[in-house]
């Protein structure tokens, strides 16, 4: 069955600090893409970051990175220099073809970025 | 940049009543999607859209449920006879065409919250 686990309901991070949000997932399909949104409290899913499962490096967007271990089927978002606005719920989702492509997300992790 | 539009925003609906959620997905995209986010709850897969039929759908996707594409803009989600438990913020989203190896993500609209009384 497929699946994703993020285990940090809510995380705390000083404003100008890196902060790691976890997600493993599970599946048995060899492809599969991973992304990273963020819905701030006003409710808009926010695209982030993709890491493709035949991606050999870790994917990076400005200051959003991917932590992506394939053997350990995890696929971690660091965040560098934690701002004020990075306040919000952030999901991890996974892309599987079952006949036809569906996303599936993990239950979030709420990040307080502390002034 | 284009976006996914949706409307109404807010949707107020009796229980047993029919409800049309409407989206407009982002113009040279050609997979479309809905989602629902029960309020504090995680984002949950409804269905997925292509070539004028059903791609994929959930569990949670019963005969209750059903989506058109009624003109070359718009993706409606249909509820037939709404409950409670329908109360929801449903998100519409649309991609490019996909490869098994694509990159590109879903583009997601701003939701319509149902509220069902």
């Amino acid at each position: 069955a497929q699946k994703i686990t993020q285990t940090q309901p809510g995380m705390f991070v000083q404003e100008k600090e890196a902060v790691t949000l976890d997600c493993t997932y599970d599946t048995s399909d060899p492809s599969y893409g991973l992304f990273w949104y963020k819905q701030p409290s006003s409710g808009e899913m926010i695209f982030l970051i993709y890491q493709g499962s035949y991606d050999q490096q870790n994917a990076t967007e400005g200051r959003y990175s991917l932590n992506f271990q394939k053997a350990r089927k995890s696929a971690n978002l660091v965040i560098s220099a934690s701002q004020l606005g990075d306040s919000a719920m952030y999901f991890c989702a996974m892309r599987v073809y079952t006949g036809g492509f569906k996303t599936i997300f993990g239950a979030g992790t709420r990040l307080f970025v502390k002034a | 940049e284009p976006e996914v539009t949706q409307t109404p925003s807010h949707q107020v609906t009796q229980m047993g009543q029919e409800v049309i959620l409407r989206c407009v997905p982002i113009s040279n995209h050609l997979y479309f999607y809905w989602y629902r986010q029960i309020l504090g709850q995680k984002v949950e897969f409804l269905v997925s859209f292509y070539n004028n039929e059903i791609s994929e759908k959930s569990e949670i996707f019963d005969d209750q449920f059903s989506v058109e594409r009624p003109d070359g803009s718009n993706f409606t989600l249909k509820i037939r006879s709404t409950k409670l438990e329908d109360s929801a913020m449903y998100f519409c989203a649309s991609s490019e065409l996909l490869g098994r190896y694509s990159n590109q993500p879903q583009h997601f609209g701003d939701g319509t919250r149902l509220s069902i009384l």
